[in-house]
């Protein structure tokens, strides 16, 4: 079974701080995405990143791919109460499973004014 | 793009009864997903259809879990003798094909929150 670890579970910020969430396995996924979620709603889809080595920048956000696509990090620069939300790595199996998506937990994000 | 639509997006229930949910992809996607997702964890995935073929259906998805997609369009997922440990949120995805092994995006519905009492 593939598993993701998320850390923190939990994290509340002040407006203007930086964080870093990661997202870690013991498998390789083909691919990995990030999603984010409000209350009462379905995840959205941030980013997906493919290459080991790979960074994907979305304004504040900077997504990294762990060289052995085992490891992956979120880093939010200047957050914002907009940010607030839980955030889900989310790992694709490969070959024939590559439409089945393995989450982690989540990491739940409260950015205060 | 009218986005993943669910149907009702609340649902209580009585521990014993049945219920129904129903799920209406993007129009184009031909891939449709349906995760369960708990307080405090991430969706988990239940089933999968590509058209209306249901080509997997997860461990966790006892026998009185059932999902159709008749016509390769919409979805139902039905649970029948509902159980206290059936709350939660179901969620319906849809996507298209992605070639090259990468994993397709999934857009997701917003789900439909069971409560069985």
């Amino acid at each position: 079974t593939q598993l993701l670890e998320q850390s923190p579970q939990f994290l509340s910020i002040q407006e203007g701080e930086n964080l870093t969430v990661y997202c870690n396995s013991s498998s390789v996924f083909s691919s990995l995405q990030w999603y984010r979620q409000e209350p009462g709603e379905g995840p959205v889809l941030l980013v997906t990143v493919v290459t080991g080595g790979e960074v994907k920048k979305l304004k504040r956000l900077t997504f990294q791919f762990g060289d052995a696509r085992k490891d992956r990090s979120l880093h939010i620069t200047a957050a914002q109460p907009g940010d607030t939300g839980l955030y889900l790595c989310a790992g694709a199996g490969s070959g024939g499973s590559n439409y089945k998506l393995t989450f982690g937990k989540g990491t739940l994000l409260t950015v205060n004014p | 793009d009218t986005g993943v639509s669910q149907d009702p997006r609340h649902k209580i229930t009585k521990r014993g009864q049945n219920v129904t949910f129903r799920c209406d992809p993007i129009s184009e996607h031909n891939r449709l997903y349906w995760y369960r997702q708990t307080l405090g964890q991430g969706p988990e995935f239940l089933t999968y259809f590509q058209n209306e073929a249901q080509l997997e259906k997860s461990r966790l998805l006892s026998d009185r879990f059932s999902a159709e997609r008749p016509k390769g369009s919409f979805s139902t997922l039905e649970i029948q003798r509902t159980e206290q440990g059936d709350s939660a949120m179901y969620l319906c995805a849809s996507s298209t094909h992605e070639t090259g092994g990468a994993g397709s995006p999934l857009h997701f519905g917003n789900g439909t929150r069971l409560t069985v009492t």
